[in-house]
């Protein structure tokens, strides 16, 4: 079946540190990958993604790149702010056309950023 | 933001009452997912809907059941709810892609938070 594997957390930076968080999967197709962030009390939200090899997904100064050949999606951003405080989680999803695209989570690495 | 609720937001109860949660949806998507989420072990499945009455088993539906009545609703039913069922509840919503794949990306409501006791 399909997983998942996170970094461990938590992780703590000061600001303006560079951030990686690794993430390496399982999958027996070609899925597309996603992070995703939690604000405190608040649902999940799409970070960026990638649907095949080689695409870079970037958005707030986040960037990950979809990589088969490690079967990888670290996640990196070159200047951390408190403001991106937050849990991440790393998800893969497969399916055939027109079906449901089930997601598989990793365990979500929670992120400090002291000023 | 996608227009997704959950109701209600918090709920305490005991073991073996039953409880439901709903999910409300107003973006008329085709997908619905119930999720749950745990310390260590990030969001987990439990049940996703692909339309009206159309509903499938995800990775942990052992003690849930769910209905979808309608396009906007999908329903989550604890029969008789458990301390192992204490747990954040996510639902999400997607549609078909551009190309009509299934739906790449999944929307999150804000969740509610179950204890029971």
């Amino acid at each position: 079946g399909n997983s998942v594997t996170q970094m461990e957390g938590p992780v703590t930076l000061s600001e303006e540190a560079f951030l990686t968080i690794n993430c390496t999967y399982t999958a027996t197709g070609y899925p597309s990958l996603f992070w995703y962030v939690q604000y405190p009390g608040e649902g999940l939200q799409l970070l960026l993604k990638a649907t095949k090899a080689d695409d870079k997904g970037s958005n707030k100064g986040f960037e990950a790149t979809y990589r088969k050949e490690t079967t990888s999606f670290h996640l990196e951003k070159g200047s951390v702010q408190v403001s991106d405080s937050a849990v991440y989680f790393c998800a893969l999803s497969e399916g055939s056309s027109g079906s449901a695209r089930q997601l598989t989570f990793g365990s979500g690495t929670q992120l400090t950023v002291l000023p | 933001d996608a227009g997704i609720t959950q109701s209600p937001r918090h709920k305490v109860t005991e073991t073996g009452t039953p409880v439901t949660l709903r999910c409300h949806q107003t973006e008329n998507h085709r997908y619905m997912y119930w999720y749950r989420q745990d310390p260590g072990h990030g969001l987990r499945l439990i049940h996703y809907s692909y339309g009206v009455k159309d509903t499938d088993k995800g990775e942990v539906s052992d003690g849930y059941s769910v209905s979808r009545s309608k396009t906007e609703d999908f329903l989550l039913t604890l029969e008789s709810a458990t301390s192992s069922q204490t747990s954040v509840y996510f639902c999400a919503i997607s549609d078909l892609g551009p190309r009509g794949q299934g739906g790449v990306e999944q929307f999150f409501g804000p969740g509610t938070r179950l204890t029971v006791l």
